[in-house]
C-alpha cells in the first residue's frame, strides 16, 4: 500500500520558476526522503530529513517536515529544464519485529520544466 | 566506485515462466532491498536483506523469493509469472538498515 501521497500529481512550470511539491503520510516515521526518477529508470536520492528536523537545505532544494500534520514539502528553486522528472517522497519506518526498515513511497509528482 | 548494478536491464518472459533478477550493491553496503514499480505508481517494497538474512517482506505472494550471498549481492526470483508482474524491479543498497538508499537503474520485466 502507498503511505505517502504527493500533491500535485503533475506540475508544469517555466524555467526559472520555483516548484513546490507536497507529501502527506499516515504513520510514524524514522525519516522522510525525497527521490527523483527520470523516464522510469532508477531512483536518485535527493535529500533525507529526520523526524526531529523541521527543515533542510541542499543546493536548490529545500525540504520541510511537519510531523504533527504528517506532511512534507519539497521546494526546487530556480528550476531548470533538466529538473524535469518524477519526484517521490518515501517514508522510512521500522518493520515491526524485524529489526529492519522499509521505504514506503507515494505515487509521485511529475514535474515538467518548460525552457 | 561502482554504483548499484542490476542485471539484466530488460527481460521479456511468458506467463508461467520463472525469472531471476540480480543485484550487486555498493561495495561495503550490507543491506539490499527490492522494490516493484508498476507503471504510473511509486515503488512497492518486496524484500529487505541485511547480513544475508531476510529482515523484511512486503505484501507479495510466495511466488516471490530472494536471497543474499556472502558477497552481499542478491537475487530476486519470481515463479509462475503473471501478466501483472510486468514492472520495473529496483534494487537498493544501504550501509545500514535505514538512512539514504542508493538505487540501481532497475530491470524492466515484461510478461506476455
Amino acid at each position: 500500500s502507498q503511505q505517502g501521497e504527493e500533491d500535485p500529481q503533475a506540475l508544469s512550470i517555466q524555467e526559472g520558476e520555483n516548484a513546490t511539491m507536497n507529501c502527506s503520510y499516515k504513520t510514524s516515521i524514522n525519516n522522510l526522503q525525497w527521490y527523483r526518477q527520470n523516464s522510469g529508470r532508477g531512483l536518485v536520492h535527493l535529500i533525507l530529513i529526520r523526524s526531529n528536523e523541521r527543515e533542510k537545505h541542499s543546493g536548490r532544494l529545500r525540504v520541510t517536515l511537519d510531523t504533527s500534520k504528517k506532511s512534507s514539502s519539497l521546494l526546487i528553486t530556480a528550476s531548470r529544464a533538466a529538473d524535469t522528472a518524477s519526484y517521490f517522497c518515501a517514508t522510512d519506518a521500522p518493520v515491526s519485529g524485524a529489526g529492519s526498515y522499509q521505504l514506503t513511497f507515494g505515487k509521485g509528482t511529475k514535474l515538467s520544466v518548460i525552457p | 566506485d561502482a554504483g548499484v548494478t542490476q542485471s539484466p536491464t530488460h527481460l521479456i518472459k511468458t506467463r508461467g515462466q520463472h525469472v531471476t533478477l540480480r543485484c550487486s550493491p555498493i561495495s561495503g553496503h550490507k543491506s539490499v532491498s527490492w522494490y516493484q514499480q508498476v507503471l504510473g505508481q511509486g515503488p512497492q517494497f518486496i524484500f529487505q536483506y541485511y547480513e544475508k538474512e531476510e529482515r523484511g517482506r512486503g505484501n507479495f505472494p510466495d511466488r516471490f523469493s530472494a536471497r543474499q550471498f556472502p558477497n552481499y549481492s542478491s537475487e530476486l526470483n519470481v515463479n509462475a509469472l503473471l501478466l501483472g508482474d510486468s514492472a520495473l524491479y529496483l534494487c537498493a543498497s544501504s550501509s545500514l538498515g535505514s538512512g539514504g538508499y542508493t538505487f540501481g537503474s532497475g530491470t524492466r520485466l515484461t510478461v506476455v
